[in-house]
């Protein structure tokens, strides 16, 4: 079955402390991209890839990094310069040109902060 | 700047029809995507709109006018697992979503 697999579903961290989320497809989809949603608010782009060792910054990314060293791998670390992390966080990819190049989402990471 | 406009919540009664109307404004214009999503999961795709004109899927339908910017999503035969977030996404010229806060549907018996 292919898809977007996320981990953990559900993360707790402490103030001050790093974390990084999983973000994994076997789509063989080549951009990926990284959200945050808020409670009452829009998706909002943190990050994004088009292509393999190449990644850009989206609205949000202050406080936030990525790596994208193989097609299949888009992992989001959270650093301790976020102010405010506790938030759903979710992970898509696509294939520009595809069809409609419509996003597919992972499951999610919930992330809060204690 | 990059806007898209929807209602915060509606609520509708099961086997009625509901309209979810969304504006948008973008640098550019690759189209209008519908997204489901219910509490606590990833959004899920509906429909997708590029030239103006009613898309049909079943119970769902989308409408685009580019000229207005305007698009709606009419959900029809209401049943309760319709209860979610409908979210409205415009693409923009470089091909990035830029998305809506979404629209609660409450469906009542």
């Amino acid at each position: 079955d292919g898809g977007i697999t996320q981990s953990p579903k559900y993360l707790f961290r402490k103030e001050g402390q790093n974390v990084t989320l999983s973000c994994e497809q076997n789509l063989n989809h080549d951009a990926m991209y990284w959200y945050r949603q808020d409670p009452g608010q829009g998706l909002r782009l943190i990050y994004y890839s088009q292509i393999v060792n190449d990644f850009q910054k989206g609205d949000i990314a202050e406080g936030y990094s990525v790596s994208r060293e193989k097609k299949e791998s888009f992992p989001l670390t959270v650093t301790s310069a976020q102010k405010n992390p506790t938030a759903f966080y979710l992970c898509a990819s696509s294939t520009p040109g595809l069809d409609y190049n419509e996003q597919f989402f992972g499951p999610g990471t919930r992330l809060t902060v204690l | 700047g990059q806007n898209i406009d929807q209602p915060t919540e509606m609520t509708a009664t099961e086997g009625a029809i509901v309209q979810i109307n969304c504006t948008y404004q973008t640098s550019g214009f690759n189209g209008l995507f519908w997204y489901q999503q219910h509490a606590g999961e990833a959004p899920t795709f509906l429909s997708y709109n590029v030239l103006d004109g009613l898309e049909e899927k079943g119970r769902f339908s989308s409408f685009l006018s580019r000229s207005k910017g305007y698009s709606y999503l009419l959900l029809k035969e209401l049943q309760m697992k319709d209860s979610a977030s409908y979210l409205c996404a415009a693409m923009d010229s470089n091909y990035q979503l830029i998305w809506g806060a979404g629209t609660k549907l409450i469906i009542k018996p």
